[in-house]
């Protein structure tokens, strides 16, 4: 079953360091979507991704956040300078093209530490 | 009022039982219901769309009441492995965020 993967599981770093998490969604999605959970907290959504181009963002995703699609089959999301507040598990998430289900499949997340 | 709210529980319930949770959502526009399922510190996990029409998929029901603006999750015959925090999503429309509730935790017991 096809499934949505992410890289690292876990990243530890400094405050103020840029970090970049990396995503392979599920191949004939073309919705990617980032969420953010703090630890103890809900799921919140970041930002969603379509036709190369940022649809819609949260509050939460302000100037030190951004998103690329490099490839064919990445898609990242960067950090520019972390603050001690963006310690979370980062979830990628996929859903197929427009006019199917609209089903959001999670990757397994991306625990970010900042020290 | 919060956009989706959730009962946290938990449900401790015995091996067997049948166990009801429900969402409400306050977002009249909302067009796409989903339930989803969440061991601890792993990621969500597709249960169920929600239609409104209601749906099955085994032990499992859901429904969609949009005149009150709920949707419902129904668990017969409740398992050891059914233990997990159960998330109701809504989405505005199609292809675009889903805001989550806080979750329902179930602890089913022996």
């Amino acid at each position: 079953e096809p499934e949505v993967t992410q890289t690292p599981s876990h990243q530890v770093t400094q405050m103020g360091q840029e970090v970049i998490l990396r995503c392979v969604p599920i191949s004939n999605h073309l919705y990617f979507y980032w969420y953010r959970q703090i630890l103890g907290q809900k799921v919140e959504f970041l930002v969603s991704f379509y036709n190369n181009e940022i649809s819609e963002k949260s509050e939460i995703f302000d100037d030190q956040f951004s998103v690329e699609r490099p490839d064919g089959s990445n898609f990242t999301l960067k950090i520019r300078s972390t603050k001690l507040e963006d310690s979370a598990m980062y979830f990628c998430a996929s859903s197929e093209p427009p006019g199917q289900k609209y089903e959001q499949y999670f990757g397994p997340g991306t625990r970010l530490t900042v020290t | 009022r919060k956009e989706v709210e959730q009962d946290p529980g938990p449900f401790n319930v015995p091996e067997g039982a049948t166990v009801a949770f429900n969402c409400t959502y306050s977002n009249s526009a909302s067009q796409s219901f989903f339930w989803y399922r969440q061991d601890c510190r792993k990621e969500p996990k597709l249960l169920m769309s929600v239609y409104s029409s209601g749906n099955e998929d085994g032990r499992f029901t859901a429904q969609l009441n949009r005149a009150s603006q709920y949707i419902s999750l129904l668990i017969r015959d409740s398992k050891l492995s059914d233990s997990a925090t159960y998330l109701c999503a809504v989405g505005e429309r199609g292809g675009n965020k889903l805001t989550f509730g806080t979750g329902t935790q179930l602890k089913v017991e022996l």
